[in-house]
């Protein structure tokens, strides 16, 4: 079936404008996690969420992100007012809630800030 | 708080050499997996570890893990060019078994 996508695959804003990331998870999948990954550097943790259940927030760097999940599907991870070191790939993945834990990543967004 | 640790950072292989990876935790881990991300890619699941000792293999790649379920290793016989990427462990946080937190990777290049 299809995996998880992402939109758009890159973006180029400049400082002080806001963006919206957007994910759309596997079917079926009951979790979703945002994850922000700098050039060669591991995966840092943003945000999850898991069925209708309060989200997870306590990787978000700063009050600037934030994200919502509507209709327990698609996902939009929301930065205002972005700054240069916002600059990173933005990684979403899900995942089943039973049986297994494995996170299919989708291909990610690549958000350059100028 | 809970960290997990890779070594090494980095590692550079001539093609058909052997390669490790480690992965060590502060604490007893309920089940360890591993994801390897491709340069310009993203992280693709490889594997799930769950039982102390456990020891799996996926052709020339072996993954272990430890004992005390703190540590685990994944270790590539004879590599190719294809194996070239990092390499991330990955365990569950503070007892929440769906939200994951990433060891730091290995990136491996395999000169041909």
């Amino acid at each position: 079936g299809a995996g998880v996508s992402q939109s758009p695959s890159n973006k180029v804003t400049e400082k002080g404008k806001d963006v919206e990331l957007r994910c759309d998870p596997i079917s079926g999948h009951t979790a979703l996690y945002w994850y922000r990954q700098s050039l060669g550097q591991g995966l840092e943790f943003l945000i999850y969420f898991q069925g209708n259940s309060a989200p997870d927030k306590s990787g978000l760097p700063s009050d600037r992100f934030s994200a919502e999940r509507t209709g327990g599907s698609v996902s939009t991870l929301t930065i205002q007012r972005t700054q240069q070191e916002d600059s990173a790939v933005y990684l979403c993945a899900s995942s089943r809630t039973t049986g297994a834990y494995e996170q299919y990543f989708g291909p990610g967004t690549r958000l350059t800030v100028t | 708080g809970q960290q997990v640790m890779q070594i090494p950072q980095y590692q550079h292989v001539q093609e058909g050499e052997d390669f490790t990876t480690y992965c060590n935790s502060s604490t007893t881990l309920s089940n360890i997996q591993w994801y390897k991300q491709r340069p310009g890619g993203h992280p693709v699941f490889l594997i799930q570890l769950v039982k102390s000792g456990e020891v799996k293999k996926q052709k020339r790649l072996t993954f272990q893990f430890g004992e005390a379920k703190k540590n685990s290793s994944l270790h590539i016989t004879a590599t190719q060019t294809t194996d070239v990427g990092t390499y991330f462990c990955a365990a569950p946080y503070g007892g929440a078994t769906n939200k994951l937190i990433f060891g730091t990777g290995t990136l491996l290049a395999v000169q041909p």
